[in-house]
């Protein structure tokens, strides 16, 4: 099975910041990576697609790069709605691994 | 707009049954893969079990395979998972998630809200 790494675990970051989030594949997945976002007591809602591609109706600050085992998701200014947990995802197996999540905190 | 609604969780104790289902609509149900994936308290998400449209694919990852079993049933837009043998670690939240079949691969667009199981003696 593909396993999905990501860092940090938590990222403490202040209103206006830009932040990034790292995910690791331990094969490579070519593009077929996604980022969600989760907020307590809800499901995970889909920010990017195919490592970039942004979702209808997501934020344009946003941002999704990579290909191959090593991938990124940048917030280029932290907004108060964006304090959440995000997790990256392969689907390029069956089996859609998932990241064990980075939860973007208030500093 | 896509719905989908999950039903059936509840408390169970250890080696009981549960069959857990999620009512889909908004969309073309039949034409697309479903999913469930979990969520035990405070933890991350754990894809487990994916069905192809015609239920020709069935894919289940390894902490419950022999154990639990996905189903779908076109005609009633609806998508099921039979767990058997329930054991503590499978305490969590359920969640039904949509994944388009098109041409190439597509991540889960849709999700349900989610069902609790708890798995308690």
């Amino acid at each position: 099975d593909i396993q999905m790494t990501q860092s940090p675990s938590t990222l403490s970051a202040s209103v206006g910041d830009r932040v990034s989030i790292t995910c690791r594949a331990s094969q490579s997945i070519s593009s077929w990576l996604a980022w969600y976002q989760q907020k307590p007591g809800k499901a995970p809602k889909l920010l990017i697609y195919k490592t970039f591609s942004l979702e209808s109706g997501v934020p344009s600050r946003f941002s999704g790069s990579g290909s191959g085992t090593e991938f990124t998701l940048t917030i280029s200014s932290l907004q108060p709605d964006d304090f959440a947990t995000y997790y990256c995802q392969q689907y390029n197996s069956y089996s859609k691994t998932f990241g064990q999540g980075t939860k973007v905190e208030i500093k | 707009e896509v719905q989908l609604v999950e039903s059936g969780g509840g408390l169970v104790k250890p080696g009981e049954s549960l069959r857990l289902s999620c009512a889909a609509s908004g969309f073309t149900f039949s034409r697309d893969t479903m999913n469930w994936v979990r969520q035990a308290p405070g933890k991350g998400l754990e894809w487990v079990a994916s069905i192809t449209s015609n239920s020709h694919s069935i894919y289940y990852a390894d902490s419950v395979k022999g154990r639990f079993t996905i189903s779908r049933d076109n005609a009633k837009n609806s998508l099921y998972l039979q767990m058997n043998s329930l054991r503590a670690e499978d305490t969590a939240v359920y969640y039904c998630s949509r994944q388009f079949a098109g041409v190439g691969e597509f991540p889960l667009d849709y999700w349900g809200q989610g069902t609790l199981v708890t798995v308690s003696s």
